[in-house]
């Protein structure tokens, strides 16, 4: 079955300290990972996509990783900002049909000053 | 540059009303376009793609339908809503298999 799952469901820390989400995905045929960022009441933002070659990817202060022997893909913030307080999607698109998107149910990120 | 607008923002219905949520999409022409589903605590839940006028595909079987008059206007629609229906739905857009989806900011419809 395909799924997607994330870790931690919740994360707090402190404003400028770094952190790490994780994603598992069991999709196959594999086409490529996204990661989202979804503030409160508003639709995902895309952060990063990556297919199959691609074993990181930067986006200003968010570095992706992929796995894809493992099926492993982390979201690495670097010093953190109150604006990063929101939940964080893993999305993973199976090659048999790349309209449909495997959600994670996200990891809610709290940043405190 | 692309945009894409979801309206209303809020809507609170009773039960056995219809229902019809409205996207449309500027900037970019012949977009794939999808409507989701986003209940508390679940990942996004795919409610129905289309790739052109008229064609609409339905991920899974409910109580709501969808249309697409128009190149650019993706419409979700019930004839009667049930309690369940409530929850937070976004409309996408999308081009190539490898680029993001893009996501409008969403209706939030509570069943009364």
């Amino acid at each position: 079955k395909n799924q997607v799952e994330q870790s931690p469901q919740s994360l707090i820390i402190l404003e400028g300290k770094n952190c790490t989400l994780q994603c598992n995905y069991t999709v196959s045929p594999f086409s490529n990972l996204r990661w989202y960022k979804q503030d409160t009441g508003r639709g995902p933002v895309s952060l990063t996509i990556m297919t199959f070659s691609e074993n990181t990817k930067s986006n200003g202060r968010y570095t992706a990783t992929l796995d894809a022997d493992t099926k492993q893909s982390s979201l690495h913030i670097t010093a953190s900002q109150l604006s990063d307080s929101a939940s964080y999607i893993c999305v993973v698109s199976a090659s048999y049909n790349t309209d449909k998107l495997i959600f994670g149910t996200g990891t809610r990120l709290q940043v405190f000053p | 540059s692309q945009t894409i607008h979801q309206w209303p923002a809020t809507l609170v219905q009773p039960v056995g009303s219809p229902l019809s949520l409205e996207c449309t999409v500027e900037g970019t022409s012949n977009p794939n376009l999808y409507w989701y589903r986003q209940a508390a605590g679940r990942g996004l839940q795919l409610l129905f793609y289309s790739v052109g006028i008229g064609q609409i595909s339905s991920e899974v079987p409910q109580n709501l339908s969808a249309s697409r008059p128009q190149d650019r206007q993706f419409i979700l629609s019930s004839k009667k809503l049930l309690l369940s229906d409530s929850g937070f739905y976004l409309c996408a857009w999308g081009g190539q298999s490898n680029q993001p989806q893009h996501f409008g900011d969403g209706t939030r419809l509570s069943i009364l």
